[in-house]
This record gives C-alpha cells, structure tokens and sequence, in this order.
C-alpha cells in the first residue's frame, strides 16, 4: 500500500482535460509544498513533469499543470493527446520518520481513448 | 546535459549482494544531491534513498538495514548496494539526479535486477 493515494486509472477522449489526485497527509502533501509529478510509457524510466507542486521543467508542455489543496495535490492535463497515455505517478516529501524523506503514490494510468 | 548510464548484473541469488553503479555525464556529481528508486515489476515506484554531494545519505527505513549508497568522484559516479536479497527485491532499480523542490529531473536507463537461483 502507496503512502499517497492516487485513483488506480482515468480516461479520457483526445482534445478533453483530465485530473488526477494525489492525497497525502498533513505530514506530507499538506504540509510541505515539494510534490512532483513523472509521466512513465512501459518499459522507460519516469519523466519530471512538474516539481514543488505546480513548476514545469523546460521542455514540459504547457498542457501539464499542477496544483495543491490542503491534502490532495492534483495533475491536470489539457488538450489530451492520444501520447499522454501513461502511468503517472505523484511524490511529495515526507517528514514521517518511517517512511523515509520521499514517498510515491500508486500510480495512475491514463487511456486515452 | 546530465546524463546517467547505470551498470551491473542483472541476476543475483538470494542472500547476495545487489550492486549496481551509475556514472554520471555532463555535471560533476559534486554539484548535486543523488537517488536510487526501484519499481517492483507491474507495481509503483519505491524510494530507496539519497546521497548528498558530499556523502551523506538518508535512507528509506524498509531498507536501512541493508542498504549502502556511495560516492567514488574521481569516476564521477554513484553506487547502490542491497544485502542479503530476497525475491522481494527484483524489480527494475533506477538512478536519477534530485533537483530543487526534490524532484527527480534526470534519470537512469533503469536495470531490471531478478533475484533467482
């Protein structure tokens, strides 16, 4: 069982917006503002898509956003196209003793369909 | 551009030793902070731990017991040994480079390590 909660899949169709969540804790995503958010295609290794809640590396699209509320962060993707289909996966910092300075949610995957 | 290429065995027996290196390109690995994360085969991703640029480390406290992560600057590289592995332990370990706000911005190749006889 994932320290932060994300729903199992979504779906969408190609030109609509999803969101997908990710509840942490007030020892986690509540209290901190260090959640990121990787994109993984099978078989390659996660992609940085957005870091400290809602900032996009260069060379994100602009279609990636992220915010944060109270417990549950949240990814949303615009303009869905049929190559955002992936496992997404959110991480915040911790400051529980057991479970380390990172924890992952379980992974969200995404059809477009 | 940083670049990670890892390396090491792919098959390991149970109660060994799991080592697996990842040399850096592009960047001195003096500059920045270094994470090891493995990913069970069809399951999530699993933080394993973190040295810093000057070699001190946190670790993740399923695995502290068995866990040692290493710099080697002179080779510009990182390095993960898990101890007295189980089955439990296969899954595809990746290495990657912590940027501000702890976001893994640059990864490994990944390796998938299997533990068998």
């Amino acid at each position: 069982q994932s320290a932060l909660t994300q729903p199992a899949s979504v779906s969408g169709s190609p030109g609509q917006s999803i969101t997908i969540s990710c509840t942490g804790t007030s020892s986690d995503v509540g209290a901190f503002n260090y959640v990121s958010w990787y994109q993984q295609h099978p078989g390659k290794a996660p992609k940085l898509l957005i870091y400290g809640v809602s900032n996009r590396p260069s060379g994100v699209s602009n279609r990636f956003s992220g915010s944060k509320s109270d417990n549950t962060a949240s990814l949303t993707i615009s303009g869905l196209q049929a190559e955002d289909e992936a496992d997404y996966y959110c991480s915040s910092y911790t400051s529980s003793s057991t479970l380390g300075l990172v924890v992952f949610g379980g992974g969200t995957k995404l059809t477009v369909l | 551009q940083v670049q990670l290429q890892q390396s090491g065995p792919g098959l390991v027996k149970p109660s060994e030793t799991l080592s697996l290196t990842c040399t850096v390109s592009g960047d001195s690995i003096t500059n920045y902070y270094w994470s090891w994360i493995r990913q069970p085969p069809g399951k999530g991703l699993e933080w394993i731990g973190y040295i810093s640029h000057i070699g001190s480390t946190n670790y993740n406290p399923s695995l502290k017991s068995r866990v040692t992560l290493s710099l080697d600057t002179s080779k510009n590289q990182f390095s993960l040994q898990l101890s007295s592995v189980t089955t439990a332990d296969t899954a595809v370990y990746y290495c990657a480079k912590i940027s501000g706000s702890l976001g893994l911005d640059f990864w490994g190749q990944g390796t998938l390590v299997t533990v068998s006889s």
